[in-house]
């Protein structure tokens, strides 16, 4: 149980291009999903965290018009990150959790790479 | 400042010995607390969680946790080469359900 996975797995883009990346929970209902961003040899860094049809929550410092998240179901949510540029290059996972327990499940991971 | 303080190593142990990982956390309030393993170029997967004080044991993995010291341990037994990671250790927020506070993670290499 408790199984999320991420869509895409890895994609390479031109610089000022968006590019989206679905999370979704595959055997429980997501209440809450997490967006982290990891750069090479660093920790993880939560970039926002969205509920399930409300609006996201941004840490300081990210650009919530930069990094468009989107948590329509209880199964899904998306991040987008417009206008893509190379320093937005790094390793994107997402988590989940339920509102039933206070564990978060992580996904694989999206590796993005901007030219 | 919420902080959660993780020695980011190396930590190098023999196979089949036991590793020690330690944990300290700032927020009195965290009531939920979590070991994560990273392989390198990997997404963390959940090990153990811990609400209580005292041991919690799974498999080859013992969690320890001491509220009152605000400290949270893991030990791995009979370390296996398989156990080369990265270890999470990940603290609840008090005032916001379910966000977490990660630490910087220690690094294991389980030598032959």
């Amino acid at each position: 149980g408790a199984v999320v996975s991420q869509h895409p797995s890895w994609v390479i883009c031109k610089s000022g291009t968006s590019v989206k990346i679905e999370c979704r929970s595959l055997d429980f209902q997501a209440t809450t999903m997490f967006w982290y961003r990891q750069f090479p040899k660093q920790s993880l860094m939560l970039m926002a965290t969205s509920n399930e049809g409300s609006k996201a929550t941004y840490e300081q410092g990210v650009e919530k018009d930069k990094f468009l998240i989107n948590h329509a179901s209880l199964t899904l949510s998306t991040l987008t990150v417009t206008s893509a540029h190379p320093e937005d290059s790094s390793f994107y996972i997402c988590s989940a959790s339920s509102n039933s327990q206070e564990t978060q499940y992580f996904g694989p991971g999206t590796r993005l790479l901007v030219l | 400042q919420k902080e959660v303080e993780q020695n980011s190593g190396p930590l190098s142990v023999p196979e089949g010995a036991i590793a020690s990982l330690n944990c300290t956390y700032s927020d009195r309030g965290s009531q939920s607390f979590f070991w994560y393993r990273q392989y390198s170029g990997k997404s963390p997967e959940l090990i153990m969680s811990i609400y209580s004080n005292g041991d919690k044991e799974d498999g080859r993995f013992t969690a320890q946790l001491n509220k009152a010291s605000q400290y949270v341990s893991l030990l791995i037994r009979d370390s296996q080469p398989s156990d080369s990671a990265t270890y999470l250790c990940a603290v609840s927020e008090a005032d916001s359900w379910g966000k977490f506070q990660f630490g910087a993670g220690t690094q294991v290499v389980v030598t032959p």
